[in-house]
């Protein structure tokens, strides 16, 4: 079957503007996850969801970055007044269940550049 | 806090060689422990993972024992291939008891095999 698709693969906006970043997961997963890729933070994880609540949204940078999952399925991060340090690789994965030894199932990432 | 501490390199190694990539972690009780492999162009996939004390994961002829004693989680491997070269992370999430959760990775190890 099809695995974590995230769209766009590439972004490049002004400073200033409001992104939306979108992942699908893989069909019948039930937790989704949002991380950051950067050159300078390594890999960080920011949220996750099991089914479309968020139980901790303490992992998300500043109060510009929201995140929401519909319909237990497709998952959209929104960063709004982006800043050059939010450039970075967003990651989204997926697991089949709740267990913390599930496999997380990544994406290919959207890479976000900020001008 | 939780943490993970990994060497960075690059490491360079020949053809044929052993390999270990020494990881230690920090965390609260006693996590999952993951590696994770980056190959050039591609997504993040789970190269092997353990769950609980003394167990061991392999996959593609690498091996990880979960070692509660030290901390560790150190990557082997007999013989590298050109093919194994990538960036290895190593990575854990806790078991807090509170279900799914996100994985903490270390900084990343970028392995560079020469024919």
């Amino acid at each position: 079957g099809a695995g974590v698709s995230q769209s766009p693969s590439n972004k490049v906006t002004e400073k200033g503007k409001d992104v939306e970043l979108r992942c699908d997961p893989i069909s019948g997963h039930t937790a989704l996850y949002w991380y950051r890729q950067s050159l300078g933070q390594g890999l960080e994880f920011l949220i996750y969801f099991q089914g479309n609540s968020a139980p901790d949204k303490s992992g998300l940078p500043s109060d510009r970055f929201s995140a929401e999952r519909t319909g237990g399925s497709v998952s959209t991060l929104t960063i709004q007044r982006t800043q050059q340090e939010d450039s970075a690789v967003y990651l989204c994965a997926s697991t089949v269940g709740l267990a913390v030894t599930d496999t997380q199932y990544f994406g290919p990432g959207t890479r976000l550049t900020v001008l | 806090g939780n943490s993970v501490t990994q060497m960075e390199g690059p490491v360079t190694l020949s053809e044929e060689a052993f390999l270990t990539i020494n990881c230690t972690y920090t965390a609260t009780g006693y996590p999952s422990l993951f590696w994770y492999v980056q190959y050039p162009g591609e997504g993040l996939q789970l190269l092997l993972k353990a769950t609980k004390a003394d167990d061991k994961g392999s996959n593609k002829g690498f091996e990880a024992t979960y070692r509660k004693e030290t901390t560790s989680f150190h990557l082997e491997k007999g013989s590298v291939q050109v093919s194994d070269s990538a960036v290895y992370f190593c990575a854990h999430v806790p078991h807090s008891g509170g279900g799914a959760d996100g994985l903490t990775f270390g900084k990343g190890t970028h392995l560079i095999i020469q024919p």
